[in-house]
């Protein structure tokens, strides 16, 4: 099967700066997704990455490395409606999807 | 407002129990996903039907048994269901299946089963 790895919790403050990571080890890439899913509520589309490099929208921005197996999801200017679980998601050669556990990220005022 | 509606919001179940879980997308996709999510872990995907044919079985119970009647509705059919298949099941849609199309997911059923 996959492996993805993502940390279980952050806290950080209000109009901070958060950086989740993400490691994954699968037969092959075809791009990798972030989704932030409130408590109770749909997850909802962050961002795509299927190339190296930075990804910027607005406050948030992703990052990949396929060497490395990694990628981030830096959250800028941190709201208190940023509390929520985001979750990496990484598509293997096989285009299957494999979701991580999810980082819940506390903001504190 | 994601476009795809999970009906029930909440539902319990004893283990002799049939129930069936529906979801809806006003999207105009052609895949639609079963997923279950327990605490800590990571989505599973259950099925996976594009074009209303079923090309996803991720070796699923035969209790859990899905409907695709066509590219818009999807439904999960439950009959003696365990307590360990409480969780959330989560319905989602996407254009097509694969490559970069991302996921417009419901908000689920959150299930318990006694």
């Amino acid at each position: 099967g996959q492996n993805i790895d993502q940390p279980t919790e952050m806290t950080a403050t209000e109009g901070a700066i958060v950086q989740i990571n993400c490691t994954y080890q699968t037969s092959g890439f075809n791009g990798l997704f972030w989704y932030q899913q409130h408590a109770g509520e749909a997850p909802t589309f962050l961002s795509y990455n299927v190339l190296d490099g930075l990804e910027e929208k607005g406050r948030f921005s992703s990052f990949l490395s396929r060497s490395k197996g990694y990628s981030y999801l830096l959250l800028k200017e941190l709201q208190m409606k940023d509390s929520a679980s985001y979750l990496c998601a990484v598509r293997d050669g096989d285009y299957k999807l494999s979701f991580g556990a999810g980082t819940t990220v506390t903001v504190r005022a | 407002e994601t476009g795809v509606t999970q009906t029930p919001r909440h539902l319990v179940m004893g283990m002799t129990n049939k129930k069936s879980l529906k979801c809806e997308q006003h999207l105009g996709h052609n895949a639609m996903y079963w997923y279950k999510q327990s605490a800590k872990k990571p989505l599973e995907l259950m099925f996976v039907y594009n074009f209303k044919e079923q090309t996803e079985n991720n070796s699923v119970p035969s209790r859990f048994s899905p409907e695709c009647p066509n590219s818009s509705h999807l439904f999960l059919h439950l009959h003696t269901l365990q307590p360990e298949d409480s969780a959330l099941y989560l319905c989602a849609s996407s254009q097509d299946e694969g490559g970069g199309e991302k996921l417009f997911f419901g908000s689920g059923t959150q299930l318990s089963v006694l």
